[in-house]
């Protein structure tokens, strides 16, 4: 079956960074965009952002929100996404999901999703 | 960004059904775009239900039941997800989404169902 697990979470002060992984398994990851996501402490979904895979030039798209300070990549070889967070605010707590792309050629979903992994920051 | 506008909560008992609305701000066509909606039980991450944007251009989500389905009520720029025969399983925050360009993803602010 399909894995997404992210890594990398914890807690950090205001102003610092954190990079987090999705490491996924058991599909061609190559082929897919991925997606990044959070959900503040009770608090509906946000889109952060999205990385094209290398055929559609690997391009990433991000959330005004955090357009400047994040920062999405790709290993291909070692199918994994990472999501770079660099001056951390205090409202980027959440628990962060990463979500395969997936384009049925009509219209395009987020199929599977990790767990989610959580960022606190604080002083 | 656009914001999407979904009643904070909903409830209705077993058996019934329920329409859980999100509505569009005027710039953003929902026909032209069409809506996805997304549920989210807790401790869990979301799961893709259906994407709805007119009779012909649809599609339910893997292994979602076909009494989730969706609307559209253009003139009013909303997206309805009904849920008939509701069950307590379905007690779970729902989210619709919307593509308005290939650069950038909205989400509504959620409605959280309670099956009573």
């Amino acid at each position: 079956e399909v894995q997404l697990v992210e890594s990398g979470g914890g807690l950090v002060q205001p102003g610092r960074s954190l990079r987090l992984s999705c490491t996924v398994s058991r599909f061609s990851f190559g082929d897919f965009a991925m997606s990044w996501f959070r959900q503040a402490p009770g608090k509906g979904l946000e889109w952060v952002g999205f990385i094209r895979s290398k055929p559609y030039g690997g391009k990433t798209e991000y959330a005004a929100s955090v357009k400047g300070r994040f920062a999405i990549s790709r290993d291909d070889s070692k199918s994994i996404a990472f999501l770079q967070m660099n001056s951390l605010k205090a409202e980027d707590t959440a628990v962060y999901y990463c979500a395969r792309v997936y384009s049925t050629g009509s219209y395009v979903l987020f199929d599977y999703w990790g767990q989610g992994s959580l960022v606190t920051v604080a002083s | 960004q656009p914001v999407l506008t979904q009643p904070p909560s909903s409830s209705a008992s077993p058996g019934e059904s329920a329409r859980l609305t999100c509505t569009l701000p005027s710039d953003i066509n929902i026909g032209r775009y069409g809506i996805h909606w997304y549920q989210q039980k807790p401790g869990s991450p979301p799961r893709f239900l259906l994407f709805y944007s007119s009779d012909s251009h649809k599609g339910q989500g893997s292994g979602v039941p076909s009494r989730f389905s969706g609307s559209i009520d253009a003139s009013a720029n909303t997206g309805t997800l009904l849920i008939s025969g509701l069950q307590s399983e379905d007690e779970a925050d729902y989210y619709c989404l919307i593509w308005p360009s290939n650069a950038y993803v909205v989400f509504g602010g959620g409605t959280k169902l309670t099956v009573l």
